[in-house]
């Protein structure tokens, strides 16, 4: 079984440019995350989705960043325009809804804001 | 909101000894404990994971214990080997499950032959 998906694994861009991200979570799960790992950091999460409704996005700097689930499936992360401090690896997760469920991560979009 | 302290931040054991990483929390109302193993240009894994109405939890050579009256939960990996070495995280979520997991810094652990 096919887990979760993310394109691109690596982005090279320079700053004020946009860049989006892509995420196909493993098939079935309602709940879609966004996080955001720096450097040596722990994930921080931006974004969660329980099929196409954004039910928390009180992390995600709106200013410049925006995000969707259109059809409740695949997602897209967008940054415009991207700035030097935006460099980190956007890890996108699934899990199915309720309280005991596990979230299964992506191997993440490594960004590099030169 | 809740915040998650995980010490140390680097441990380096031999192969076959035990490792240790520690971790606390501040929100008491925090009920569910995963760990997760990430390796090297890869997603985070869970490895193992406790919730409140449980002090300890085993699964072969990993093991995690709860103190919720000290809010510190630990895990311990027995009889070490070469392919346990990677960056461990400790999260604490008040939601029972995913949602709203709090990760601590991690721990990079090294296994030395």
């Amino acid at each position: 079984e096919a887990g979760v998906v993310q394109s691109p694994r690596y982005k090279i861009i320079e700053k004020k440019q946009p860049v989006a991200f892509w995420c196909n979570p493993i098939s079935g799960h309602n709940t879609l995350y966004w996080y955001l790992q720096n450097l040596g950091q722990g994930p921080e999460l931006l974004i969660r989705y329980e099929n196409e409704e954004a039910v928390d996005d009180s992390q995600l700097p709106k200013d410049r960043f925006s995000a969707e689930r259109l059809k409740g499936v695949d997602s897209t992360l967008k940054i415009q325009p991207a700035e030097l401090g935006d460099s980190a690896v956007y890890l996108c997760a699934s899990s199915l809804s309720g309280s005991s469920s596990e979230a299964f991560f992506g191997q993440g979009t490594r960004l590099t804001v030169v | 909101g809740e915040n998650v302290e995980q010490h140390p931040s680097t441990l380096s054991v031999q192969e076959g000894d035990s490792a240790v990483i520690k971790c606390t929390y501040s929100d008491s109302a925090s009920n569910y404990f995963p760990w997760y193993k990430q390796e090297l240009g890869k997603g985070p894994q869970l490895i193992i994971d406790i919730r409140s109405n449980v002090g300890e939890k085993k699964d072969q050579r990993i093991a995690v214990t709860l103190n919720k009256t000290a809010k510190h939960f630990s895990l311990h990996i027995t009889e070490t080997q070469p392919e346990d070495s990677a960056v461990y995280f400790c999260a604490a979520s008040s939601g029972g499950g995913a949602d709203g997991l709090t990760f601590g810094k991690g721990t990079h652990l090294i296994i030395q032959p």
